[in-house]
C-alpha cells in the first residue's frame, strides 16, 4: 500500500523561507512529485525527483532520500501569492503504470 | 491553462441520480486519469485510460464506471448517488502510459458535484 504524510498547516512571512517534509512508504518507487494547489482550482506541477539529491528551479527547490522515504519542498523568498495547498504524490509502481498517490496536503499560508 | 478540459463546473443533483462527467485532454495526451478530491481524503485515484484502454485502477466504487473514446476524450459515470460522493472531481492527463519528468499530469479544473 502507499502512505504519505505531510504536515496538515504551515505559516511563514513575506520573504522567509520555508521547508515542507513528505515521508511516503510505497510498495515499490517511482518518483516524486510536488504539486500546488490554490484553493478550488486545479493541481499544476511544480517538481519531480526520482534520483537522490537536490533539483532547483527558480525560488522552489525539492530533494529526496529515497532511502529515508523522505522529500521535502523548499520555496524561498516567499510571496502572498505561494499562500496554497502543496501536494506531494508518489508514482508506486514501474513507469509504465501512471497513478500517483497524493498526500493530503500542506496549506500553506504566507502573511505581509 | 493546462490545456485539459473539464465540464460541466458544478453540478447539483439529488441522491439516487446519475451524471456524467466529460474530459478533454491537452492535445497529444494519450493518458487520461480521473481522481476524486474531498475534504477529508484529498486526491484519490479512481481510474486511468491510455490510448482507450483502461490502464490502471484505484479506489473506484462499482457505481461509477468511466471510458475513453477514440478522439480521447473521456468520460465518468457515477450512479445512484449517494451524499458521500459529494467532492471535486478532477481529470488529468500526460502524454504517455506512466508518469515521470517528461510525462506530468496536468490537472483540468475539476466539476465540483454536490448531492443533496
Amino acid at each position: 500500500g502507499q502512505n504519505i504524510d505531510q504536515p496538515t498547516e504551515m505559516t511563514a512571512t513575506e520573504g522567509a523561507i520555508v521547508q515542507i517534509n513528505c515521508t511516503y512508504q510505497t510498495s515499490g518507487f517511482n518518483g516524486l512529485f510536488w504539486y500546488q494547489q490554490h484553493a478550488g482550482e486545479a493541481p499544476t506541477f511544480l517538481s519531480y525527483n526520482v534520483l537522490d539529491g537536490l533539483e532547483e528551479k527558480g525560488r522552489f527547490s525539492s530533494f529526496l532520500s529515497r532511502s529515508k522515504g523522505y522529500s521535502y519542498l523548499l520555496l524561498k523568498e516567499l510571496q502572498m501569492k505561494d499562500s496554497a495547498s502543496y501536494l506531494c504524490a508518489v508514482s508506486d509502481r514501474g513507469s509504465t503504470l501512471g497513478r500517483l498517490y497524493f498526500g493530503r496536503g500542506t496549506q500553506l499560508t504566507v502573511w505581509p | 491553462d493546462s490545456g485539459v478540459t473539464q465540464t460541466p463546473k458544478h453540478l447539483i443533483t439529488a441522491t439516487g441520480q446519475r451524471v456524467t462527467l466529460r474530459c478533454s485532454p491537452r492535445s497529444g495526451d494519450l493518458s487520461v486519469y480521473w481522481y476524486q478530491q474531498s475534504l477529508d481524503q484529498g486526491l484519490q485515484f479512481l481510474i486511468q485510460y491510455y490510448n482507450g484502454e483502461e490502464r490502471a485502477k484505484g479506489n473506484i466504487l462499482e457505481r461509477f464506471s468511466a471510458q475513453q473514446f477514440p478522439d480521447l476524450h473521456s468520460e465518468l459515470n457515477l450512479s445512484s448517488l449517494e451524499l458521500g460522493d459529494s467532492a471535486l472531481y478532477f481529470c488529468a492527463s500526460s502524454v504517455a502510459g506512466g508518469t515521470g519528468i517528461n510525462s506530468p499530469l496536468h490537472f483540468g479544473n475539476g466539476t465540483r458535484l454536490t448531492v443533496t
